[in-house]
């Protein structure tokens, strides 16, 4: 069975830095995608950034990057000059290919301190 | 865009009551998800439609939890009867089809229940 752990249940950085969120999976699937998730106060999910095992390059999307170790299955969220509209849970996502079924690892509260 | 709906956004109600939920996806897209969100953890999928039919509904409580896509837009998450330990948030999410992950699931901004 697939899982997904997040070690970090809540952070605090100041404004403008820079932030990791942490994550690791575990599946014996070799074909699949990792998302992370923003969940702010509102509730409203929404995707991030997500990663496609068999591509190496890590993906971007403007302040968010990624770290993707296939080998140690792990897979990290840097957020570069944080703002605070980045305040909200961050969940870290896992699907196999074969099917549609995300799981989410338990998240990590974020907070951006002005 | 519209995104999706879902109503009500908050329900209170008694230990063994009944509750529904109601969820309109992104207009076009087939693929629709009921997942619970209890606090403090991550959404788990209850039941996952394409269209009208049912894809994977092996979390869902079926004793007391029911759910229907009938004409494969609008749908419907029934609890009867509700217990303490279904107190949680019901989020709906869409997308365009079931496609093994190439296809985003758009996230409606759920229905907060809290069970008495």
């Amino acid at each position: 069975a697939q899982t997904v752990t997040q070690s970090q249940p809540e952070m605090s950085v100041q404004e403008a830095e820079t932030v990791t969120l942490s994550c690791t999976y575990d599946t014996s699937e070799s074909n699949y995608y990792l998302f992370w998730y923003k969940q702010p106060p509102s509730r409203q999910m929404i995707l991030v950034i997500r990663q496609e095992a068999y591509k190496q390059q890590n993906a971007t999307e403007n302040r968010f990057s990624v770290n993707f170790q296939k080998a140690a299955k792990s897979f990290s969220l840097k957020i570069s000059d944080s703002q605070l509209g980045d305040t909200a849970m961050y969940f870290c996502a896992f699907m196999t290919a074969r099917d549609d079924k995300i799981i989410f690892g338990k998240g990590t509260r974020l907070h951006i301190l002005p | 865009e519209a995104g999706v709906a879902q109503s009500p956004r908050y329900k209170i109600i008694e230990k063994r009551q009944s509750v529904a939920f109601w969820c309109n996806p992104i207009s076009g897209h087939a693929t629709l998800y009921w997942y619970q969100q209890i606090l403090g953890q991550g959404p788990k999928l209850l039941i996952q439609f394409q269209n009208n039919g049912v894809v994977d509904d092996s979390q869902l409580p079926k004793d007391r939890f029911s759910a229907e896509r009938l004409k494969g837009v609008d749908s419907t998450l029934k609890i009867q009867p509700a217990k303490l330990e279904d107190s949680a948030v019901y989020l709906c999410a869409s997308s365009l089809e079931t496609s093994g992950g190439t296809e985003t699931q758009y996230f409606g901004p759920g229905t907060r229940l809290l069970v008495l």
